[in-house]
């Protein structure tokens, strides 16, 4: 089954403790991308990756890194969350050009 | 800066009658528009698109019309049906990078 896979789905944590955000697709779509959705300001990009090692910021990249050692993994990373990072996170991917992006289910995060 | 804006948070429409969702857009480089519905606890999944060089696509009920000079674009749901409650993005992009998305509208059609 063509599928986006993000891990965890929930995750609480304390300010400052790392984290990662795995995101996984199995289409083999060039493009991924990361989201945060926050109520009141819709899904924001945080950041994208044309391809392997190609990687972009969206338009709210401060506090996060990413990486794209593989095709397939888009890992959202967390060097040292604050409380305002709280939010549901989506990892999407699709082909190259003008086409639809595929979601995963979503991450919530909690940073207290 | 919201590029992207829906500006009706919620819409409660009669099973059977039309429900039409409006998003407006601010920067004139925009040229792919998309359309995603979203329910509790899942990701966004993909409804409609339309370029830039189209004023109407239809899908079965969906359909999106694109006013260019206006920045406008709509979703019109004909007829509505219960399973069409979510909430529902629009987003856009003028170069098939980075993806604008509007505050989402939640729909309710009632039965």
């Amino acid at each position: 089954e063509a599928q986006v896979t993000q891990n965890p789905r929930y995750l609480i944590t304390v300010t400052g403790k790392k984290l990662t955000v795995t995101c996984s697709q199995n289409m083999n779509h060039e493009y991924m991308s990361w989201y945060r959705q926050d109520p009141g300001l819709g899904l924001r990009q945080i950041y994208y990756s044309m391809n392997v090692e190609v990687t972009d910021k969206g338009d709210v990249p401060e506090g996060y890194k990413v990486s794209r050692k593989e095709k397939r993994n888009f890992p959202l990373i967390l060097e040292s969350p604050s409380p305002n990072q709280t939010s549901l996170y989506f990892c999407a991917s699709r082909p190259t050009g003008f086409t639809e992006a595929f979601f995963g289910q979503g991450t919530r995060l909690t940073v207290v | 800066d919201q590029q992207v804006k829906q500006n009706s948070p919620s819409l409660s429409v009669q099973e059977g009658r039309i429900s039409i969702l409006n998003c407006d857009y601010t920067n004139s480089m925009f040229d792919y528009f998309l359309w995603y519905k979203k329910y509790p606890a899942e990701g966004p999944t993909f409804l409609i698109s339309i370029s830039s060089i189209k004023d109407k696509n239809e899908d079965g009920r969906f359909t999106v019309f694109l006013n260019k000079s206006a920045k406008h674009l709509s979703l019109h749901i004909v007829p509505s049906q219960p399973g069409d409650s979510a909430v529902y993005f629009c987003a856009a992009s003028g170069t098939g990078n980075q993806f604008y998305f509007g505050t989402g509208t939640s729909l309710t059609v009632i039965p």
